[in-house]
């Protein structure tokens, strides 16, 4: 079966820092594109970052120096790593893997909740 | 950044209804369009990519249109099920990716 698994989350202070891990089964874990994405709640999507096979990432302008994702093919699994956390960072983030050739998110984890809080 | 506006936020409607739901973007994204259903506390389902193109599995009562600024989603005869929230995400330029608002789809 295809899955994604995120752990990780939990509540940092402001200005702490955590680390998401994703997990991938069910497929050539390699040969994917993957990114994160995360939704406050009752709130909307918000794409966090992307990882491209040959390991070049990208990241919107929200979390540009302070978010850091990696992967390790070996293990199969996805990382991000969140520094200088801030409120407006609280929400559940989701692992995503891309639909070769469609820029769609056709494989989703189930989301791991970061409340950041003093 | 390409904005992503969806119409209406909220609709309410009956099974065996037809319901369409729109995508406008804010500059051209050619096909670079796809679709998701959430429901609450899940994870997002991809319904439609490239516009128009059906996700494997899923049921053919959904389809997309479009290219340019605006699409549509339509679900031909609503199922119980559907009653969902439903998002467009461009991937034309990239980066970054952008989503829609979300519509509401509820019973009525």
């Amino acid at each position: 079966e295809v899955q994604l698994v995120e752990s990780g989350g939990g509540l940092v202070q402001p200005g702490g820092s955590l680390r998401l891990s994703c997990a991938a089964s069910g497929f050539t874990f390699s040969s994917y594109d993957m990114h994160w994405v995360r939704q406050a709640t009752g709130k909307g999507l918000e794409w966090v970052s992307a990882i491209g096979t040959a390991g070049d990432t990208y990241y919107p302008g929200s979390v540009k120096g302070r978010f850091t994702i990696s992967r390790e093919n070996a293990k199969n699994s996805l990382y991000l790593q969140m520094n200088s956390l801030r409120a407006g960072d609280t929400a559940v983030y989701y692992c995503a893997r891309v639909l070769p050739y469609s820029r769609a998110f056709d494989i989703w984890g189930q989301g791991t909740m970061v409340t950041v809080s003093s | 950044d390409i904005q992503m506006t969806q119409s209406p936020s909220s609709v309410s409607a009956s099974v065996g209804d037809r319901v369409t739901i729109t995508c406008r973007a804010s500059q051209g994204i050619s096909s670079w369009l796809a679709w998701y259903q959430q429901k609450p506390g899940k994870a997002p389902k991809l319904l439609i990519y490239a516009a128009s193109s059906l996700q494997s599995g899923v049921p053919s009562r959904f389809s997309g249109s479009g290219s340019g600024t605006d699409f549509t989603l339509t679900i031909s005869s609503l199922q119980p099920e559907d009653f969902a929230t439903y998002y467009c995400q461009q991937a034309n330029s990239f980066p970054p990716i952008t989503f829609g608002q979300g519509t509401r789809l509820e019973i009525k």
